[in-house]
């Protein structure tokens, strides 16, 4: 079946620092992937997104590289503010866009000290 | 624009009591999901309306676990009996059809003493 898996937190960091949250999956075919943010006390919330190999994905300085050849979806930003911290989701689903449904990583959590 | 709508934010209960929780989806939004999110887990999905049909319960224990999408617009998922293990933060999320974007709501938190 379909699985992702991301990098174990918490990730601490510091203001202004270079972001990288690994994401690899294994799945049939060609999924659709997503980064999925949750703030404290909040539900999760759509960040980015990329349907086929190759597209970039982006958001509020976040990116992530549809990579098939490696199956991974890997998160970036190249300078974080305190405001990012957060605890962060990488999913995938069916080929479509995901209103079939997600499968979620385990979640990294991210922690951005001024 | 209203989000998903969840209630109660926070329930707590002794084990064998049941429970219920109860989403409002965003207006229009045609699929409704019911996830499972454990502590420092990600959210595994229990079941999935098409308006008001359930077409994946696969993972839905049906034993103790029920939920309904009555008119194809709210939903309710319930518990009964509950049991120790059932603690955990219960998602509710609504898409378009055609877009696939999921909004969850901000969860209710099960805490089964």
């Amino acid at each position: 079946g379909n699985s992702v898996t991301q990098m174990e937190g918490p990730v601490t960091l510091s203001e202004e620092a270079f972001l990288t949250i690994n994401c690899t999956y294994t799945a049939t075919g060609y999924p659709s992937l997503f980064w999925y943010v949750q703030y404290p006390g909040e539900g999760l919330q759509l960040l980015l997104k990329a349907t086929k190999a190759d597209d970039k994905g982006s958001n509020k300085g976040f990116e992530a590289t549809y990579r098939k050849e490696t199956t991974s979806f890997h998160l970036e930003k190249g300078s974080v503010q305190v405001s990012d911290s957060a605890v962060y989701f990488c999913a995938l689903s069916e080929p479509g866009g995901g209103a079939d449904g997600l499968t979620f990583g385990k979640g990294t959590h991210l922690i951005i000290q001024p | 624009e209203a989000g998903v709508v969840q209630s109660p934010r926070y329930k707590i209960i002794e084990k064998k009591q049941p429970v219920a929780f109860w989403c409002n989806p965003i207006s229009g939004h045609n699929t409704l999901y019911w996830y499972l999110q454990n502590l420092g887990q990600g959210p595994e999905l229990l079941i999935r309306y098409e308006n008001e049909e359930a077409v994946d319960d696969s993972q839905l224990p049906k034993d103790r676990f029920s939920a309904e999408r009555l008119k194809g617009v709210d939903s309710t998922l319930k518990i009964q009996p509950a049991e120790l293990g059932d603690s955990a933060v219960y998602l509710c999320a609504s898409s378009f059809r055609v877009t696939g974007e999921l909004f969850f709501g901000e969860g209710s938190r099960l805490t089964v003493l």
